[in-house]
């Protein structure tokens, strides 16, 4: 299965500033997910990300929030903009699916003060 | 409108003893069923699988049951060992979904398990 290196691993930030989360993947992957995991619930599918197109975002998540970019077959980012304490949770990218398991990253852990 | 539901937030079980996770859903077009594993500071590891086709699905000591006609899976892990104490998380999804959000997963909220030496 595919390894996936996520970063940063954590981060605290101040409110009204942006964050960008990086995940690289070790071989090349056609999708991308990104989840979020708010405390103590489950996670959440913010977008998927394909390469040479833009992400489709689920219901309650927009682009000017939460920008994404796929330049490549092995690469993605996610930037969580213009931060609120509501945005404190950890962020996960994967890949797979389409029927089998999905491979995480590590995920990345943002506080927002 | 929770599609996939983990009613228990925690189990705790002794070394040797099976533990049972359960996971219901609602979504009758879900047709495939995951489970995920959790350590802390960790993303979530994948476990098991089942295919609505089958009923069961078995993977050393890991064994998924899905009762389709109750939209009802479980996880059993016999005999449980004290590594196994994570968060584990079940997973559904629609294969068939258009192509933009083929493998998209609907995940509960997860049952943190501890299995006590």
């Amino acid at each position: 299965s595919a390894v996936i290196s996520q970063k940063p691993s954590r981060d605290i930030c101040q409110r009204g500033t942006s964050l960008t989360i990086q995940c690289q993947v070790d071989s090349q992957v056609t999708m991308m997910f990104w989840y979020r995991q708010q405390p103590g619930q489950s996670l959440t599918l913010i977008a998927t990300a394909n390469q040479g197109s833009e992400a489709t975002y689920e219901s309650g998540f927009v682009i000017d929030k939460f920008p994404i970019s796929r330049p490549n077959l092995t690469f993605s980012t996610l930037t969580v903009s213009n931060m609120s304490p509501e945005d404190s949770s950890i962020y996960l990218c994967s890949v797979g699916g389409q029927g089998v398991g999905y491979t995480f990253g590590s995920g990345t852990r943002l506080t927002v003060v | 409108d929770q599609q996939v539901k983990q009613n228990s937030p925690s189990l705790s079980v002794q070394e040797g003893r099976i533990s049972i996770l359960n996971c219901d859903y609602t979504n009758s077009m879900f047709d495939y069923f995951l489970w995920y594993k959790k350590y802390p500071a960790e993303g979530p590891t994948f476990l098991i699988s089942i295919s609505s086709i089958k009923d069961k699905n078995e993977d050393g000591r890991f064994t998924v049951f899905l009762n389709k006609s109750a939209k009802h899976l479980s996880l059993h892990i016999v005999p449980s060992q004290p590594g196994d104490s994570a968060v584990y998380f079940c997973a559904a999804s629609d294969i068939n979904e258009g192509n933009t959000n083929a493998g998209k997963s609907t995940f509960g909220d997860g049952t943190t398990l501890t299995v006590k030496p």
